[in-house]
């Protein structure tokens, strides 16, 4: 089945603990994204990759790291520098079209919480 | 930058009762528009989406949107919502031409609970 998976569906981080977070779709997009989702404010945009080797900070981008080194994969590294990580975090996927009148993909989401 | 407002933060509804939920985003040029729905347990799923053409444009699942230029709106309807409806929505945006980043701007969400 083609799709995006995120794993793992829950994690937990000790005080002072770097987590990372998978993404990887098998959809062949070239444009991959990291949101926050945090009860009552929407979708936040972390990071985004438009393309291999590259990615801009997204809104939210302070005590978050990613690396864009194969297509299918865009993992999200939550670091201690990150106060309050407690959220839901959603990966999603674009393909590349012309002027930008294409559809994300989501995956299921990965539930992060500090212990 | 855009924004996206979404008035309505919970909505309960009957089984049958009408829906509308709103949507207003603040963005000076051409636009894509969508709405997203999020089923509980369930992945962030395309409702419906407008690009151009017909501002009516109809979804799965028994969902319209209608866009509204002057009014900067692409309110969310149904006839008849069912106990199947609950869940989250999210309204979301992006300009067009794509300004490089094409990531979507999305409204804070709505809850919508629809009892038996």
């Amino acid at each position: 089945d083609g799709g995006i998976t995120q794993s793992p569906k829950y994690l937990f981080r000790k005080e002072g603990q770097n987590v990372t977070l998978s993404c990887e779709q098998n959809l062949n997009h070239d444009a991959m994204y990291w949101y926050r989702q945090d009860p009552g404010q929407g979708l936040r945009l972390i990071y985004y990759s438009q393309i291999v080797n590259d990615f801009q900070k997204g809104d939210i981008a302070e005590g978050y790291s990613v690396s864009r080194e194969k297509k299918e994969s865009f993992p999200l590294t939550v670091t201690s520098a990150q106060k309050n990580p407690t959220a839901f975090y959603l990966c999603a996927s674009r393909p590349r079209t012309s002027g930008g009148r294409d559809i994300q993909y989501f995956g299921a989401g990965t539930r992060l919480s500090v212990l | 930058a855009q924004s996206v407002s979404q008035h309505n933060h919970h909505v309960i509804l009957s089984e049958a009762a009408s829906l509308e939920l709103g949507c207003n985003y603040s963005y000076g040029g051409t636009v894509n528009l969508f709405w997203y729905v999020q089923y509980p347990g369930q992945h962030l799923q395309l409702l419906l989406k407008y690009f151009s053409g017909d501002p009516l444009v109809k979804g799965i699942k028994g969902f319209e949107a209608e866009f509204i230029k002057s009014k900067f709106s692409f309110n969310l309807r149904k006839p008849s919502v069912q106990w199947s409806d609950t869940a989250e929505y999210f309204c979301a945006v992006n300009p067009y031409p794509d300004t490089g980043r094409r990531a979507l701007t999305f409204g804070s969400g709505t809850r919508l609970q629809v009892q038996p």
